[in-house]
């Protein structure tokens, strides 16, 4: 059974870096062909692909976020890490991790229940 | 970047009826790479078909899809109350490079 939870705080400043942690079971990002990734959704707003991370490391990022995102893995934990710099009041939004899925195809066929974080002073 | 624009925005249909949702890509969409979702209020999404034509496992035959090059359809046979949710395409033909439309919410009339 494939499962992923995102965790990390629902609030952060203006500025401050976010980092949010994924702990997924039911795969292992040792498999080869396998891969995690991040999209958020602003409240009321649509999808946004944010990155992702392949089991042999390579990390792909949204052109738009690249200079602020950094994705990266710990096998042995089952988990991937997502940081985003300088956040804004407009990265409000639910953060969802997610699976892709099988073979070269990039869809995501199992979600996290995503964590809401909100940018406020 | 591909830009994916859905319409309509809102449709409104009785259970029983028929939902015609498009989504039309600001380039031809490499391979038909075209997935879509189901999200309902304060869940996350749900993938429903993928590769244009192929549903995801547990996605009834009442869910189909068509479209190639630059547009794309999600056909809702005969709509169930469940159904009544928000739906999202997504391209993939520019992998890794992900787009997602700014979605359709099927209400019920």
């Amino acid at each position: 059974q494939v499962t992923l939870k995102e965790s990390g705080p629902a609030l952060v400043k203006p500025t401050q870096t976010l980092t949010l942690t994924c702990t997924f079971s039911g795969f292992s990002l040792r498999t080869t062909g396998m891969r995690v990734g991040w999209i958020r959704q602003p409240p009321g707003k649509a999808l946004e692909w944010l990155a992702r991370i392949d089991w042999d490391d390579d990390r792909f990022y949204s052109t738009s976020l690249k200079t602020r995102l950094t994705i990266s893995k710990d096998t042995s934990k089952n988990q991937v890490v997502l940081t985003m710099t300088n956040m804004d009041p407009v990265d409000t939004a639910t953060y969802y991790c997610a699976r892709y899925g099988s073979g070269s195809y990039d869809y995501f066929d199992y979600w996290g229940q995503g964590t809401l974080v909100t940018v406020s002073s | 970047e591909i830009v994916l624009t859905q319409s309509p925005g809102t449709l409104s249909l009785s259970p029983g009826e028929r939902a015609t949702l498009s989504c039309r890509a600001s380039q031809s969409v490499r391979g038909s790479q075209i997935a879509w979702y189901q999200q309902k209020p304060g869940q996350a999404p749900r993938l429903l078909v993928y590769g244009a034509f192929s549903r995801a496992t547990g996605i009834p035959d009442r869910f189909t899809s068509s479209g190639s090059g630059t547009d794309f359809t999600l056909t809702i046979s005969r709509l169930e109350p469940e159904d009544f949710a928000l739906y999202y395409c997504q391209q993939y033909g520019s992998s890794p490079l992900l787009t997602f439309g700014g979605g359709t919410r099927v209400e019920i009339k």
